[in-house]
């Protein structure tokens, strides 16, 4: 089954815009990693949020942890065409393979 | 400095067969995982190996077994193939931590159809 669920399912921007996908999951957890991939390719890890932190950025990349809401957003700003790609949410708890959501795909317009 | 290796990239298979998979980590990584992702789907986590022995188990049949050598490389066995078997097979390395505190790095995976 999957723990986090990524909101929206589809995301279509125009170049240069910022992109949001947000992430919800069920039961606690230790940490929290997005990872995009490429159509048909392996994914590529992006950031690792700690439980105890709320935000963290990386290049154009932010990121957000509500552990209360049991909730994560991902931005990213200035979006470029090499941005397309799906978005996944993955947490793990203890010694447990990370679970992954469905994905977000966004699809950045030139 | 190689990044995660699988082979082969695409394999077609017949309903009742057996397929072997095979994954070389990142150059240092010590554990490999290895996931399965169905179309439109995010990947689900079969097992993991380190030192040899497989250390998680997602909720998979045991159709599905693994092994990894003193090399670190590994391999995913699948017996008595069904159709809801076709995917993409993700291989996935680490060092020895957590899953959740290790960032994983991932092969471009292998596509298997089942017919």
């Amino acid at each position: 089954s999957q723990q986090g669920e990524e909101d929206p399912q589809a995301l279509s921007i125009q170049e240069g815009e910022n992109a949001t996908m947000n992430c919800s999951y069920k039961t606690s957890i230790n940490n929290l990693q997005w990872y995009r991939q490429n159509s048909g390719r392996g994914l590529v890890h992006l950031i690792l949020i700690r439980s105890n932190e709320r935000e963290k950025h990386s290049g154009r990349l932010r990121v957000t942890l509500d552990t209360s809401k049991k909730s994560s957003s991902l931005l990213i700003t200035a979006s470029r065409a090499a941005d397309t790609a799906s978005y996944f949410c993955a947490t793990g708890r203890g010694a447990d393979g990370l679970t992954f959501g469905k994905g977000t795909h966004l699809i950045i317009q030139p | 400095d190689a990044g995660v290796t699988q082979s082969p990239t695409h394999l077609i298979k017949t309903r009742g067969q057996q397929v072997t998979l095979r994954c070389s980590p990142k150059s240092g990584h010590d554990t490999v995982s290895w996931y399965q992702q169905a179309l439109g789907q995010g990947p689900q986590f079969i097992f993991q190996y380190y030192e040899e022995e497989e250390r998680q188990r997602g909720n998979f049949p045991d159709r599905f077994s693994g092994h990894q050598f003193p090399n670190y490389s590994s391999e995913l066995n699948v017996n008595a193939l069904l159709l809801g078997d076709s995917a993409l097979y993700l291989c996935a390395s680490s060092l020895w931590v957590t899953p959740a505190n290790s960032p994983l790095h991932f092969g471009n995976g292998t596509r298997l159809t089942v017919t």
